[in-house]
């Protein structure tokens, strides 16, 4: 049973700079896991972010990117805005099987 | 522009089956395959399963062989997820996404009760 990790919440001020973390039970995090990132905000459907490790989607606002850190996929969030505070969750594919995060729950204060 | 719009919210009891559709447009159908997620109340999401909806061939997962059964109808560009002997821990928001996770579906509450 794969099991990815994710922080389970994290603070962040106005106009600061915060890392989210994705780690593989199995291992290092590669481009080959195709990492997603996804927001989630309270009553809505998930919303892609990112794909394929440091993709954008065109409705991706520029202050996210995504990358490889450590072992870990990761999203970072540049210049945070009160909007950003959200459920954040990474997707990985493991032969495709989709496997998520448990979630980070970021809150901008 | 491309939409997943899901059936409406379901009330089932337990033992019962429901089935929540998904229909897609503003793109070719059979050119991407569908994942179903699902989210419990206060809960992560969590992957069921997948249909490529040319040929219909799935992949579920394991948690939930034998319970869930996915189709597609290409006639009307709408994706099925059935899952049947429902219980309480069912209870949950039901999503359709694309291929990439690039669009959702709305979401679809099912809720279980005795």
């Amino acid at each position: 049973q794969t099991v990815v990790t994710q922080e389970p919440s994290l603070t962040v001020s106005p106009g600061g700079t915060v890392t989210l973390t994705c780690a593989s039970s199995t291992g290092a995090v590669t481009s080959g896991y195709y990492p997603n990132w996804l927001q989630q905000k309270l009553g809505q459907a998930p919303r892609a972010l990112i794909y394929s490790t440091t993709n954008k989607h065109s409705w991706t606002p520029a202050r996210f990117s995504g990358s490889l850190l450590g072992g870990k996929a990761a999203l970072t969030l540049s210049g945070v805005q009160p909007e950003d505070e959200a459920e954040y969750y990474c997707l990985l594919y493991y032969s495709g099987v989709w496997v998520f995060g448990g979630g980070t729950k970021l809150t901008v204060l | 522009q491309v939409q997943l719009v899901q059936s409406g919210a379901e009330v089932k009891k337990t033992g019962a089956s429901v089935k929540v559709s998904c229909k897609a447009s503003g793109y070719t159908f059979t050119s991407y395959s569908m994942h179903w997620v699902r989210q419990a109340p206060g809960q992560g999401l969590e992957w069921m399963g997948i249909i490529n909806p040319s040929g219909g061939r799935t992949t579920y997962a394991q948690k939930f062989q034998g319970r869930v059964t996915m189709t597609s109808d290409t006639s009307t560009s709408t994706v099925y997820m059935e899952l049947s002997s429902l219980r309480s821990e069912d209870t949950a928001v039901y999503y359709c996404a694309r291929q990439h996770s690039d669009f959702w579906g709305q979401g679809t509450l099912v809720t279980v009760s005795s």
